[in-house]
């Protein structure tokens, strides 16, 4: 079946410009994750949807980030007044459940995102 | 994460069993997981451990959790060039579902 996937997979842009980044989901996963990945470095966690609601978004360096999940299936990760230091790959990730099993979370291949 | 550290890179020859570090700093963890990441290629989860467990073998995988000095070390044996990536511990905390990371270890298999 098909895994999840990230538009775009490549994103170029300037300071202080706005992107959006989606994920689509494995279907039927309840839960969704998005990652920020820095070159050379481990994924760092930003939030965690449970359904439509963020269930921990504990993770997210300032406003300028927001993601949503209106319908319980594809998710946006927005970023206002891009900053060179958000410069990463996005990765996003979905698992069946949040329950108590060890929950694998699927990932998908991630947004490179570069900002001028 | 600062909570999880690997060492940076490992050089082994094909053949020869690796082994790859992992300390981590919080005792609630529930699971603790290895993953591997290639070039161009998503994260693909090859094996975990829950903390009660203290070893789990899967084939060509050997997973030792040592949860008093929380320590994690995951043994490849026979390791194979296509084996040559970047490989991440993380784990799970007790209260959540969120997963953190190590800095990952670098790989590199030669023949």
């Amino acid at each position: 079946g098909a895994g999840v996937s990230q538009t775009p997979s490549n994103k170029v842009t300037e300071k202080g410009k706005y992107v959006e980044l989606r994920c689509d989901p494995i279907s039927g996963h309840t839960a969704l994750y998005w990652y920020r990945q820095s070159l050379g470095q481990g994924p760092e966690f930003l939030i965690y949807f449970q359904g439509t609601g963020a269930a921990d978004d504990s993770g997210l360096p300032n406003d300028r980030f927001f993601a949503v999940r209106p319908e319980g299936s594809v998710s946006t990760l927005k970023i206002q007044r891009t900053e060179r230091g958000d410069s990463a790959v996005y990765l996003c990730a979905s698992s069946p459940t949040s329950g108590l099993t060890y929950n694998e979370q699927f990932f998908g291949p991630g947004t490179r995102l570069t900002v001028l | 994460g600062e909570d999880v550290e690997q060492s940076l890179f490992l050089s082994v020859r094909e053949g020869d069993s690796s082994v790859i570090n992992c300390t981590y700093t919080d005792s609630s963890s529930t699971y603790l997981y290895w993953y591997k990441q290639e070039p161009g290629a998503g994260l693909q989860l090859l094996t975990y451990i829950f903390s009660n467990m203290d070893m789990k073998q899967d084939q060509r995988l050997t997973v030792l959790l040592n949860k008093k000095d929380k320590h994690l070390s995951l043994r490849i044996a026979d390791t194979q060039t296509g084996d040559s990536a970047i490989y991440f511990c993380a784990e799970r905390k007790a209260a959540g579902n969120k997963l953190t990371f190590g800095g990952g270890t670098r790989v590199l298999v030669k023949p």
